[in-house]
């Protein structure tokens, strides 16, 4: 069964670096997924298509500050020089054998 | 520029079915690799994927709700209607509908349309 597993909080300080962190089940470690971004009381937004070798493509007008990676069944998305509007949910994204699947997300507080 | 507007009730009764719309402009239905899709949020809680539809009218529905779901697009090609049968309270949540270029991952959102199941 198709799963993606994220922790449920993360926090980081203005101007550091967070990186969150998306894993796959193992059967399905070489998939690509994307990551999505949902501020407080907002519809949420997308960020980047990431795949399995950590080449990524961003949405349009998603700053350099944003980043993804991959390492195995992880995948992580790293945002630099944290800004107190990137407090928000993250939530990763896959798809696959006819369905799609979300991650339970993660809840970023930036202190 | 790709944008997308849910419509439907905001209140629904139980054992009624919901019928939400989802408008959309700046893309095509037609166009290969295309697909449209539904997902919600009850309060405070994590999305959940429903239903999928490509440009091609291949149909996936998320496996739990399977049964209850019913996703269409219209012969214009600007709209995709979603019914949900048989509502109930548990299924109070926002509908997003959302685009995706390829098929595989979203790349726009909806703003998302709250509807709440209640007697």
């Amino acid at each position: 069964q198709l799963v993606l597993t994220q922790s449920p909080s993360a926090s980081a300080s203005l101007g550091a670096s967070v990186k969150l962190t998306c894993t796959l089940t193992s059967d399905h470690s070489r998939w690509a997924i994307a990551w999505h971004q949902q501020r407080p009381e907002k519809g949420p937004r997308y960020l980047m298509k990431l795949n399995s070798d950590g080449s990524h493509s961003k949405g349009d007008g998603i700053p350099d500050r944003f980043s993804g990676s991959s390492s195995g069944a992880e995948r992580y998305l790293t945002i630099s020089s944290l800004q107190s509007e990137d407090e928000a949910d993250y939530y990763c994204q896959t798809w696959g054998t006819g369905i799609w699947v979300f991650g339970g997300g993660t809840k970023l507080t930036v202190l | 520029q790709i944008t997308l507007k849910e419509s439907g009730p905001t209140l629904v009764k139980p054992t009624q079915t919901l019928t939400l719309t989802c408008t959309f402009s700046g893309f095509s239905l037609t166009t290969s690799g295309v697909g449209v899709a539904w997902i919600r949020q009850p309060p405070g809680k994590a999305l959940e994927w429903l239903a999928l539809i490509y440009w091609d009218d291949d149909k996936r529905y998320s496996p739990s709700l399977k049964s209850r779901l019913t996703i269409t697009k219209d012969t214009s090609k600007t709209q995709v209607v979603l019914t949900m049968s048989n509502m109930d309270p548990v299924d109070t949540a926002t509908y997003y509908c959302a685009h995706s270029g390829d098929g595989d991952s979203i790349d726009y959102w909806g703003q998302g349309t709250l509807v709440t199941v209640s007697s």
